[in-house]
C-alpha cells in the first residue's frame, strides 16, 4: 500500500463548476498537509499548507483535512480554464520537511 | 512571494559527460532543500535531502556517487549529475525549506530542470 493514494484522474470539468481532488494516507504519523499545482513542464507552486484538522479557504480554494479518517481535500469553486493543471497533494510526518507526494490528478476545465 | 530558482531549465548533454543544476533560494535561507526527480507523468520522486554544511541523505536506491549534492551556503544547492546517461533523462526539480520559525513547514519549488542525455 502506498503512504499516500490520489486519483490520478484525468478529471475534465466545464468552466464554473466545483471542483474536488482527493487524497487518501496511511501513516497517522503525517502531520502536514500542501496542496500544489503543475502546469506542464513546470515546477510545482504551493497552493494550500495545513497542519490540523478542518477547512482552511484562499479564495476559491479550500483545502480540508480529516485527520480521524485520514482523507484530505482540495476544492476548486468557480473553476477557470488556467486552473487546468495536475495538482498534487504532499503530506509530511516531520518538522524536517521531508514531502511524500501523491500521483497527481490532471485537471481540464474547458470553457 | 518566496522563489527558488534553478539553473539551467534546460540542459543536453553528451552520454558519459557531467551536468551540474544549480538551486538558489532567492528571497529567504533555507537551511535545507530537496532534489526531485520526476518523469513524464508521474509524481514527483524524492531523491535526497541537502542540509547546509553537511552531507546529503540519500533516498533508497539513489548512487549517492552518482547525484552528487552540494549544500554549500544558506541559499544555495547544486545537483550534480555524474556520468551521465540516456536514462538519467528527466526532470529534475529542487525544493526550499523556509528557515523561520514562523513559516513551519513551507516548501516551496524551483521551476525544474530538464536533463535529456544524448
Amino acid at each position: 500500500q502506498k503512504e499516500v493514494e490520489q486519483d490520478p484522474g484525468p478529471l475534465s470539468v466545464p468552466e464554473g463548476a466545483i471542483v474536488s481532488l482527493n487524497c487518501t494516507y496511511s501513516n497517522s504519523a503525517f502531520q502536514y498537509f500542501m496542496w500544489y499545482r503543475q502546469y506542464s513542464r513546470k515546477g510545482p507552486e504551493l497552493l494550500m499548507y495545513t497542519y490540523s484538522s478542518g477547512n482552511k479557504e484562499d479564495g476559491r480554494f479550500t483545502a480540508q483535512v480529516d485527520k480521524s479518517s485520514k482523507y484530505i481535500s482540495l476544492f476548486i469553486r468557480d473553476s477557470q480554464p488556467s486552473d487546468s493543471a495536475t495538482y498534487l497533494c504532499a503530506i509530511g510526518s516531520t518538522s524536517y520537511g521531508k514531502l511524500t507526494f501523491g500521483q497527481g490528478t490532471i485537471l481540464t476545465v474547458h470553457p | 512571494g518566496a522563489v527558488v530558482s534553478q539553473h539551467p531549465s534546460r540542459v543536453i548533454c553528451k552520454s558519459g559527460t557531467s551536468v551540474k543544476i544549480e538551486c538558489r533560494s532567492l528571497d529567504f535561507q533555507a537551511t535545507t532543500m530537496f532534489w526531485y526527480r520526476q518523469f513524464p507523468k508521474q509524481s514527483l520522486m524524492l531523491m535526497a535531502t541537502s542540509n547546509e554544511g553537511s552531507k546529503a541523505t540519500y533516498e533508497q536506491g539513489v548512487e549517492k556517487d552518482k547525484f552528487l549534492i552540494n549544500h554549500a551556503s544558506l541559499t544555495l544547492s547544486t545537483l550534480t549529475v555524474t556520468s551521465a546517461h540516456p536514462e538519467d533523462s528527466s526532470f529534475y526539480i529542487c525544493s526550499a525549506r523556509v528557515d523561520s520559525a514562523h513559516s513551519g513547514n513551507t516548501i516551496y519549488f524551483g521551476e525544474g530542470s530538464w536533463l535529456t542525455v544524448v
